[in-house]
């Protein structure tokens, strides 16, 4: 299996354009989870999916910011429109019913 | 509000020694928690699970315990070498949530 695949690897775009963060989480898990990490704040939970359906995006930190997942093998973070504080590492993880999460190598995202 | 603590600063031990990494919490009534390790440029890899009914488990070279009484779990790696070298994460998950909350990491260098 080629596990969580995202993409781009890296982005660097100027504050007010839209960026989109692309995911494919590994076939069969029915869980997709977007975290942020920053040296500041560590890893933090954006929004996580089961079944396609989003569950919980209290971590969302503004309408900037939104998740859409149209079927089992997709998900995409847009943020529009962006700005310097967004600049972060973005991770896509999932899992199946167990709770160990599969995480992809994340989008290096800076915003200038 | 829920935190979750571990050691901000790097951790230097030397070659063979053991490493042993803390994670502390509160506000919090996790069911499980985990650790993953995290190398420079990649997403973090599960290594070991520990339910709140369990007071330790192994894996190879390395051990948790989970104190719930005391809030805090310990990591260790014994016999530590310099491939050991990388930030560690732990997470709590609680039983009425499909949430994984992480700690910002501790960096743990090994020196020959």
């Amino acid at each position: 299996d080629a596990g969580v695949i995202q993409s781009p690897r890296h982005e660097v775009t100027e504050m007010g354009q839209e960026v989109t963060l692309r995911c494919k989480p590994i076939s069969g898990h029915d869980y997709l989870f977007w975290y942020r990490q920053t040296m500041m704040r560590g890893l933090e939970l954006l929004i996580y999916f089961n079944n396609n359906v989003p569950i919980d995006d209290s971590g969302m930190p503004e309408d900037r910011f939104s998740a859409k997942m149209p079927n089992a093998s997709f998900s995409t973070l847009k943020i529009q429109p962006s700005e310097p504080r967004d600049s972060a590492v973005y991770f896509c993880a999932s899992r199946t019913g167990g709770s160990k999460l599969f995480f992809g190598s994340g989008t290096q995202l800076s915003v200038l | 509000s829920q935190k979750i603590e571990q050691n901000s600063e790097a951790l230097n031990i030397q070659e063979g020694k053991t490493a042993t990494l803390t994670c502390n919490y509160t506000n919090y009534s996790p069911a499980y928690l985990q650790w993953y390790r995290q190398d420079p440029g990649r997403g973090p890899v599960f290594l070991l699970l520990i339910r709140e009914n369990e007071k330790e488990k192994r894996k190879e070279r390395l051990k948790v315990t989970f104190d719930t009484t005391l809030k805090q779990s310990l990591f260790h790696i014994t016999a530590s070498q310099p491939a050991d070298s990388a930030t560690y994460l732990c997470a709590l998950g609680a039983g009425n949530t499909d949430k994984l909350i992480f700690g910002t990491g501790t960096r743990l260098q090994v020196f020959p």
